[in-house]
């Protein structure tokens, strides 16, 4: 298997702009999760999905983000409009065995906006 | 609320020497899960060791060894024999039963020194 797929690897976006990641999750798992990873907070969990379903999106800082996941192997994570503030490094992770499975890492995606 | 806290935030030995990496955590459960995550500067989260709380038992794999106390709520990581290889930042991770979320703490960044 291929693993995690997460894109872009990078992005460098003005403030205001709109900002869309992409991640592509094993096949076979039915959870989802998308961190944020900042040097202040550490890995934050924004929002997860089971079977395509947004389960807990309390991590979600404000409702400039939002989420989706369309099908088993695709889910966005949008924001609109982006803020500086926003600049981190993205990653999304999928497991197959509840939260306490192991999850496997996508790449990444650093995100910077100016 | 879980919470996992790993005080340090930055350690620096020669190689060859051991260190520990300290870990606690903080949950009403009974049962849960620990977890700890190397991050190499590559960037990618990978997966090391996950234990439930119901298995007290020190485990080693190579020359990396867990201890975890429920006593002292804590779940330490020791890399002996340190190697350059081992410079990342690890993450102690905390999984509840009754819910799917895996919280992570703020990471050790370890810096093994040739």
């Amino acid at each position: 298997d291929a693993g995690v797929i997460q894109s872009p690897r990078h992005e460098v976006t003005e403030m205001g702009q709109e900002v869309t990641l992409r991640c592509k999750p094993i096949s076979g798992h039915d959870y989802l999760f998308w961190y944020r990873q900042t040097m202040m907070r550490g890995l934050e969990l924004l929002i997860y999905f089971n079977n395509n379903v947004p389960i807990d999106d309390s991590g979600m800082p404000e409702d400039r983000f939002s989420a989706k996941m369309p099908n088993a192997s695709f889910s966005t994570l949008k924001i609109q409009p982006s803020e500086p503030r926003d600049s981190a490094v993205y990653f999304c992770a999928s497991s197959s065995d509840r939260g306490w499975g192991k999850l496997f890492f996508g790449s990444g995606t650093q995100l910077s906006v100016l | 609320a879980q919470k996992v806290t790993q005080a340090q935030t930055e350690i620096s030995v020669v190689e060859k020497e051991d260190v520990t990496l300290d870990c606690v955590y903080e949950t009403r459960d009974t049962t849960y899960y620990l977890f700890w995550y190397k991050q190499p500067p590559s960037g990618e989260l990978v997966f090391l060791i996950r234990r439930n709380s119901f298995d007290e038992q020190n485990e080693i794999s190579g020359r990396y060894s867990w201890n975890f106390q429920k006593s002292t709520s804590s779940f330490n990581f020791t890399i002996t024999a340190s190697q350059v290889v081992d410079s990342a930042v690890y993450f102690c991770a905390l999984s509840e039963a009754g819910d799917d979320k895996i919280i992570f703490g703020k990471g050790t960044r370890l810096h093994i020194l040739p």
